[in-house]
């Protein structure tokens, strides 16, 4: 079945520095979505990227989508102590109903 | 509207129990699904229902029974509980499974621990 792996599973930022979070899959996806859970929350939405190679950004926040439709990234810019919580990737194989979502990458922040 | 509502927040059962965990949106949404959320495992999908009457498997259905008479409602269902099924159980919706792909909005969750 389809795998979709996240790394690092943490990410320790000291506050106004920079980090990325990695998604990648073994299988090509037809879309993939980025979700963020604060900590004792449930996840929230964030974004969905459709095309080969589409970036899009949210403030602080840049996505990507590989080329081969298998990877994603996410970067933060700048990181602020509102960014803490566990960011998560998901993605839709083609033709398939079933929603993967990664491991999810945790961010606690050092003021 | 509320978006999508699940109850109880909290539950404790003892091994061999049974018990359902109700989900409800009120977005008219066709695709509901539900997931369990393990430390280091993310969000796995149990099963998940494309419109009412319609329901099917996900990664990790086994133990839990589910049903779909209404586009409203979701139930899961615990039919023997099992120290392995702690865990945080989420419900979602979504307004459509197909091509699209639309966001899926979570419920609050339900805490649940098996001893």
């Amino acid at each position: 079945g389809q795998q979709v792996m996240q790394i690092p599973q943490y990410q320790h930022v000291q506050e106004g520095e920079d980090f990325t979070t990695y998604c990648n899959s073994s299988t090509t996806l037809s879309n993939i979505q980025w979700y963020k859970q604060r900590p004792g929350g449930h996840p929230v939405f964030l974004i969905q990227l459709v095309k080969s190679g589409e970036v899009k950004k949210q403030k602080r926040l840049t996505f990507q989508f590989g080329e081969a439709k298998k990877n994603s990234s996410l970067h933060i810019t700048a990181t602020q102590t509102t960014d803490v919580g566990t960011y998560f990737c998901a993605g839709y194989p083609a033709n398939d109903y079933k929603l993967s979502f990664g491991a999810g990458t945790t961010v606690t922040v050092r003021a | 509207n509320a978006g999508v509502t699940q109850t109880p927040k909290f539950q404790v059962l003892k091994t061999g129990q049974s018990m359902t965990l109700q989900c409800a949106q009120d977005m008219n949404h066709e695709y509901m699904s539900w997931y369990r959320q393990d430390p280091g495992m993310g969000l796995r999908l149990i099963h998940y229902s494309v419109g009412a009457g319609i329901t099917d498997q996900g990664e990790v259905p086994n133990g839990y029974n589910v049903s779909r008479s209404t586009t409203e409602d979701f139930p899961l269902r615990l039919l023997s509980a099992a120290p392995s099924q702690t865990s945080v159980y989420f419900c979602a919706s979504q307004n459509s499974g197909g091509p699209g792909r639309e966001t899926q909005y979570f419920g609050p969750g339900t805490r649940l621990l098996v001893l």
